[in-house]
């Protein structure tokens, strides 16, 4: 089984400000999906970005960017020019490609970001 | 394109009730999984059906059950319900099982 770790549990911003969250996984395998989702007060989980290991390049999706370190089995996403809207818990996600092995998506437990004003 | 719809939103039973919750899944997708979230135990899978079959399940006890209809729509049902049971139940639907958009979530509260 696929063991993601999240190991902040909060994170504080200043608005406008870079932050950056961490997340280890530890997997056997050699491709399978890595994300990383967003969940607002709403309690509505929301896609941030997605990364496939088999591509070296970094995702990045407006100000949202990851650093994927596939020997490291690291994932952190970067949240640049923070905003009030960024405020959640954010999970980080793997989810394995093989049809031999579970498609379910394994999370982190979280990590709570504010944004101060 | 409308997104992943669950029902009903808020939901109150008693210990040893039964429930149903319901998910309509982005039009196109065939995949749907359940995942259950509670403060203490952190986003657990239940189970996921990929064209009315049961792919994968979670660990949990028999009284978790589901089903997928042939329109991809899918139900969770709770037996005999327990305390613990009361969660945020999620549902999330993907086009073959790799990017999984969810739902907005059943809250459910056993008293």
């Amino acid at each position: 089984a696929q063991t993601v770790t999240q190991s902040q549990p909060e994170m504080s911003v200043q608005e406008a400000e870079t932050v950056t969250l961490s997340c280890t996984y530890d997997t056997s395998e050699s491709d399978y999906y890595l994300f990383w989702y967003k969940q607002p007060p709403s309690r509505q989980m929301i896609l941030v970005i997605r990364q496939e290991a088999y591509k070296q390049q970094n995702a990045t999706e407006n100000r949202f960017s990851v650093n994927f370190q596939k020997a490291a089995k690291s994932f952190s996403l970067k949240i640049s020019d923070s905003q009030l809207g960024d405020a959640a818990m954010y999970f980080c996600a793997y989810r394995s490609v093989s049809p031999s092995n579970d498609y379910k998506l394994s999370f982190g437990a979280g990590t709570t970001v504010t944004v101060r004003a | 394109k409308a997104g992943v719809t669950q029902t009903p939103r808020y939901l109150i039973k008693t210990r040893g009730q039964q429930v149903t919750l319901s998910c309509s899944p982005i039009s196109g997708h065939r995949s749907v999984s359940w995942y259950q979230q509670t403060p203490g135990q952190g986003l657990q899978f239940l189970f996921e059906y990929f064209s009315e079959t049961q792919r994968n399940k979670g660990n949990f006890p028999g009284r978790f059950s589901g089903r997928q209809f042939s329109n991809s729509r899918s139900e969770m049902n709770v037996s005999t319900l327990e305390l613990g049971d009361s969660a945020l139940y999620l549902c999330a639907s993907s086009l073959w099982g790799n990017e999984a958009f969810f739902g907005q979530g059943t809250r459910l509260t056993v008293v």
